[in-house]
């Protein structure tokens, strides 16, 4: 069975400073690794994805994750956090980019302070 | 453009009550899913259907039914609410399963609560 951990509960960030938010998977194979955002009273909107290459991902307003297979880690990353960036973040992974198959992790709450 | 599209936004129901969720997406996506979001569960899998004219369950079905409509429309029915069934719940959808799909794209939501 594959699973996600967002072991964070919450991370808080000064404006301006770098954020990581963190993300390790369990799958038996390659994973397909995505990173999605959720605005308040919104649906989860499609941040970055890693299915093979380079593991350095950019996805979009600025954000990257970087897939790590030795410790089966894909964290998101931002140079710079800005207020507006303050959300909840999910990471999901899947073994065939089905959605049916896709396991969500959590959830960890990004809160960006001026 | 609008999208995926959810109908009621909110609702508050009774225990033993029935209710149908609608969903409507815009983007001529094949597959289609109905996800439920507690806290700290992140989202788990109700039901889905990879094309028109298919169903199949998820992860957490029981007291739920589905209705792929047509291609645009699937919608989500609770027979007999309980309480345990107080959620937000999101529908989905995305191209076919494939090494090239593209993401899901989510509705807005519908908080439902049921007394």
């Amino acid at each position: 069975a594959q699973s996600v951990a967002q072991p964070e509960d919450q991370v808080n960030v000064a404006e301006g400073n770098p954020l990581t938010v963190k993300c390790t998977y369990s799958v038996s194979g390659n994973p397909y690794l995505f990173w999605y955002v959720q605005y308040p009273n919104r649906g989860l909107q499609f941040l970055l994805k890693y299915i093979t290459g380079d593991n350095l991902v950019k996805g979009s307003y600025g954000f990257e994750a970087e897939f790590n297979k030795s410790q089966t880690s894909f964290h998101l990353k931002k140079p710079s956090a800005l207020v507006s960036d303050s959300a909840l973040y999910f990471c999901a992974v899947t073994l065939n980019n089905a959605g049916n198959m896709l396991t969500f992790g959590g959830g960890t709450r990004l809160m960006v302070k001026p | 453009n609008a999208g995926v599209t959810q109908t009621p936004k909110f609702q508050v129901l009774k225990t033993g009550q029935s209710m149908t969720l609608q969903c409507a997406q815009d983007m001529n996506h094949n597959s289609m899913y109905w996800y439920r979001q507690d806290p700290g569960m992140g989202l788990r899998l109700i039901y889905y259907s990879a094309s028109e004219g298919t169903t199949d369950k998820g992860e957490v079905p029981n007291g739920y039914n589905v209705s792929r409509l047509n291609k645009r429309e699937f919608s989500l029915r609770l027979e007999s609410a309980a309480p345990s069934q107080t959620s937000v719940y999101f529908c989905a959808s995305m191209w076919e399963t494939g090494a090239n799909n593209s993401p899901l794209h989510f509705g807005n939501g519908t908080r439902l609560t049921v007394t």
